[in-house]
């Protein structure tokens, strides 16, 4: 168990441009999360994928971000014409859900965005 | 919609003392879990305590434990015997038994341990 690991740990960009950052979650789990958590608050949920399908996705996540899990092993979640608004730590999550096992979710160390 | 309030910003504890941070919550739901994660300064965030809705018995883990009140919707968290590596941001959060396992996270209280 490698634990949860996310790339980069950070990034600063200009408004207006374009970044992706990239989640592995721990390789059995088939539920992977993203939250992002703004300076003194508590993560806020943005998306979740269970193996490769994407369940649900709340209205923080505007038009200019999507995510994808393909073949439900890494995520990836892109952030299109950054504004300052969307600076803040992303956090990735993960856990293992089935019929026998609800296993709290574990998380990475996080992507803390600036934006200039 | 769920909702965790955390009321306390800040708490300070003497090193070897008890402290307890509160924790509410308001839900509709029967089923749930609520968790108490540490997140310390730069660091990743960690699972402390977990308690089931339907548990009666208050969980512990080491020097924590938690005394959840379910009619109150009341979940808040004992540190005994505090550690210098206590001190962290603790996070409240509610998720439910059916819908998309989500995390609902409070505010988060800054806790101090002094020696």
């Amino acid at each position: 168990d490698t634990g949860v690991s996310q790339n980069p740990r950070h990034k600063i960009t200009k408004r207006g441009q374009n970044v992706t950052f990239r989640c592995d979650p721990i390789s059995e789990h088939n539920r992977l999360y993203w939250y992002r958590q703004t300076l003194g608050q508590g993560p806020e949920f943005l998306t979740y994928f269970q193996n490769e399908a994407q369940l649900e996705k709340s209205r923080l996540l505007s038009d200019r971000f999507s995510a994808e899990r393909p073949k439900g092993s890494f995520s990836t979640l892109e952030i299109q014409r950054t504004e300052q608004g969307d600076s803040a730590m992303y956090l990735c999550a993960s856990s293992l859900v089935g019929a026998v096992s609800n296993q709290p979710q574990h998380f990475g160390d996080g992507t803390r965005l600036s934006i200039l | 919609a769920q909702t965790v309030t955390q009321s306390q910003p800040e708490m300070s504890v003497q090193e070897a003392e008890t402290v307890t941070l509160s924790c509410t919550y308001d839900t509709s739901e029967s089923d749930y879990y609520l968790f108490w994660y540490k997140q310390p300064p730069s660091r990743q965030m960690i699972l402390v305590i977990r308690q089931e809705a339907y548990k009666q018995q208050n969980a512990t883990e080491n020097r924590f434990s938690v005394n959840f009140q379910k009619a109150a919707k009341s979940f808040s968290l004992k540190i005994s015997d505090s550690q210098l590596g206590d001190a962290a941001m603790y996070f409240c959060a509610y998720r439910s038994e059916w819908y998309g396992n989500k995390l609902v996270f409070g505010a988060g209280t800054i806790l101090r341990v002094k020696s």
